[in-house]
């Protein structure tokens, strides 16, 4: 089954402690992104990876990181998580031009 | 800079009603167009796209949206709600060649049975 997974789907942390959310993907997409997705302000992409070792900054990338070392991964890594990084996490990849696929969304809460 | 509208943050409707999501955007180039659905509680799901052809495009749970390109729009319709249709819709728009997709801010249906 074609799918994007994502893990853990719901965390609780603390100021300052790194923590990484791992997004995987089964269909061989090039693209990979990461939003977040708060009340009334949509989808917000973080950063994006056009290929393997290929990453960009999304329109809220202040605070994350990622990685792309192989094609089907791309983690989001919060070196020293804020409370106002408190947010609903979702990891999309996407073939060429088609439509994208969106994993199962992470629930973070920063404490 | 692009940007996708959706100027209906919140639309209420009774069982049986016709709906109709509005989605704008600003760019002048070619558009692939797309409609997502998130039922509470869950992910994005993809609703309909267009790509090219017929400006006409029908998706799943009975869903359709027309693409006028004059007017910059991809409006979503639904001759007939129902209550499983309560949800938040966000409309996409992916520009030229660019595989960034664009959302808008997303417009939450409450179906009433």
């Amino acid at each position: 089954e074609a799918q994007v997974t994502q893990n853990p789907r719901y965390l609780i942390t603390v100021t300052g402690k790194k923590l990484t959310v791992t997004c995987s993907q089964n269909m061989n997409h090039e693209y990979m992104s990461w939003y977040r997705q708060d009340p009334g302000l949509g989808l917000r992409q973080i950063y994006y990876s056009m290929n393997v070792e290929v990453t960009d900054k999304g329109d809220v990338p202040e605070g994350y990181k990622v990685s792309r070392k192989e094609k089907r991964n791309f983690p989001l890594i919060l070196e020293s998580p804020s409370p106002n990084q408190t947010s609903l996490y979702f990891c999309a990849s996407r073939s060429g031009k088609g439509a994208q696929y969106f994993g199962p969304g992470t629930r973070l809460l920063v404490l | 800079a692009q940007s996708v509208s959706q100027h209906n943050h919140h639309v209420i409707l009774s069982e049986a009603a016709s709906l109709e999501l509005g989605c704008n955007y600003s760019y002048g180039g070619t558009v692939n167009l797309f409609w997502y659905v998130q039922y509470p509680g869950q992910h994005l799901q993809l609703l309909l796209k267009y790509f090219s052809g017929d400006p006409l495009v029908k998706g799943i749970k009975g869903f359709e949206a027309e693409f006028i390109k004059s007017k910059f729009s991809f409006n979503l319709r639904k001759p007939s709600v129902q209550w499983s249709d309560t949800a938040e819709y966000f409309c996409a728009v992916g520009m030229d060649s660019s595989y960034k997709l664009i959302f808008g801010s997303g417009t939450r249906l409450l179906v009433r049975p």
